[in-house]
Formats: C-alpha cells, structure tokens, sequence
C-alpha cells in the first residue's frame, strides 16, 4: 500500500534554530497538508496546499512557517526561529482528491530546547 | 467552526471484551475517518465513512450523517488495540477536524 513518508522521525534543535520537516507524499496525490499535535492534546490542522499554493492556514500557522514543494516530490515545512512551544508531533498528509482519505505519514517528532 | 466530539474519554477493558466508541460531530460533513494512534504516535487510518457501515476484521464502524453521529466497534479485544482513537470530519473545504480522542487500554 502506498505511504506518505516523512524524515526525520525524531529532531532536536535549539530554540531560535531553524528546522525543515520533510515529507513525501504518494505520488499522484494532489492534496497535501501539515497537521501538527503537541502532547497528550488533538491533532491540529496547520495547512493545506494544492495547485502549487496554500489554500487554507490555521491562527498557528504564522510568518514563522512556510510550504514548499520544491521538486514536484517533496513537500517540506519549515519552521524559521523555533519557539519551546513549537515542541509537537508533526504530520504531513496527502490526499488523491476531494471525496477521498487522507493518508497520514509516521510523523516527526519534533523537540525545541 | 466544526465541533468534534469523542465518547468516552478513557476505556479500560480486559482482553477479550468489546468495545463501543462514539463520535459526535455539530454540522453536516463530507467525510468521516478513524484512526488508530499506537504507542509510537503514528496515525494508522481505520476507516474512511462518511456514512453506513464498513467492517475489517474485528473492526466496525458506522456512520449516520443525518443524525451526526459515528460509531467505531472492537470486537474480542487485544492488547494491540492500545492506543488513542481519533475520529476527523471533513466540512465543506478541505481540513480535517479531530475529535480529542479516547484512550483505549486493553489489559492482559
């Protein structure tokens, strides 16, 4: 069965770093999304990305988070000045088309000291 | 916006029982998944149902959209079926909305 993979499954970085969060996700998905969950909380929506641009962004996602597809691959999340608070489980998401599941990847495990 | 409910919050059985869990949810939506959340935090997808009823395996679900409601059913427990229970709505555009979850511990 297809899967959306996601590296790295575990980063520790140092308040004020920047991060990128990698995901692939299965190939003739069009949808692509970021959901994120802080520990022992929901899952949370973040973003949403199709036809090469957002279309849709939560409160959560502020200037200090941006998309990329850079290759028609891979679908990155970069996060530019880390706060503690930004210490979750992120997950990246895609989907075939609208009427269809998403399918989630394993995660990254994100920590912020 | 959406509001997703999960009943219970916690379930404790024993290895073998069966088990119900509920999702309520406040609008019309589009679709409805499950997902199973194991110990490692990985989102397994259980069902995709935006209404009537699937099975796989020990696992059933059903969905009635008009009364805005999801059931999840687990048959003859097993310790691997620890985990969180997450039910997500899709209304209108396309985000998905969680519910809080329920704790299920299955105990040897």
């Amino acid at each position: 069965e297809p899967e959306v993979t996601q590296t790295p499954s575990h980063q520790v970085t140092q308040m004020g770093q920047e991060v990128i969060l990698r995901c692939v996700p299965i190939s003739n998905h069009l949808y692509f999304y970021w959901y994120r969950q802080i520990l022992g909380q929901k899952v949370e929506f973040l973003v949403s990305f199709y036809n090469n641009e957002i279309s849709e962004k939560s409160e959560i996602f502020d200037d200090q988070f941006s998309v990329e597809r850079p290759d028609g691959s891979n679908f990155t999340l970069k996060i530019r000045s880390t706060k503690l608070e930004d210490s979750a489980m992120y997950f990246c998401a895609s989907r075939s088309g609208a009427g269809y599941g998403y399918t989630f990847g394993s995660g990254t495990r994100l920590t912020v000291v | 916006g959406i509001q997703v409910e999960q009943s219970p919050p916690d379930l404790i059985l024993q290895e073998g029982a069966n088990s119900t869990l509920r999702c309520n949810f406040s609008d019309s939506v589009n679709n409805l998944q499950w997902f199973h959340q194991n110990p490692w935090g990985q989102l397994i997808n259980l069902f995709y149902i935006p209404s009537g009823t699937k099975q796989n395996g020990r696992l059933s679900a059903t969905t009635v959209a008009t009364e805005r409601y999801s059931l999840l059913y687990i048959s003859s427990s097993q310790t691997t079926d620890s985990g969180v229970y997450f039910c997500a709505v899709i209304q209108g555009a396309q985000k998905l909305v969680f519910g809080q979850g329920t704790r299920l511990t299955i105990n040897p």
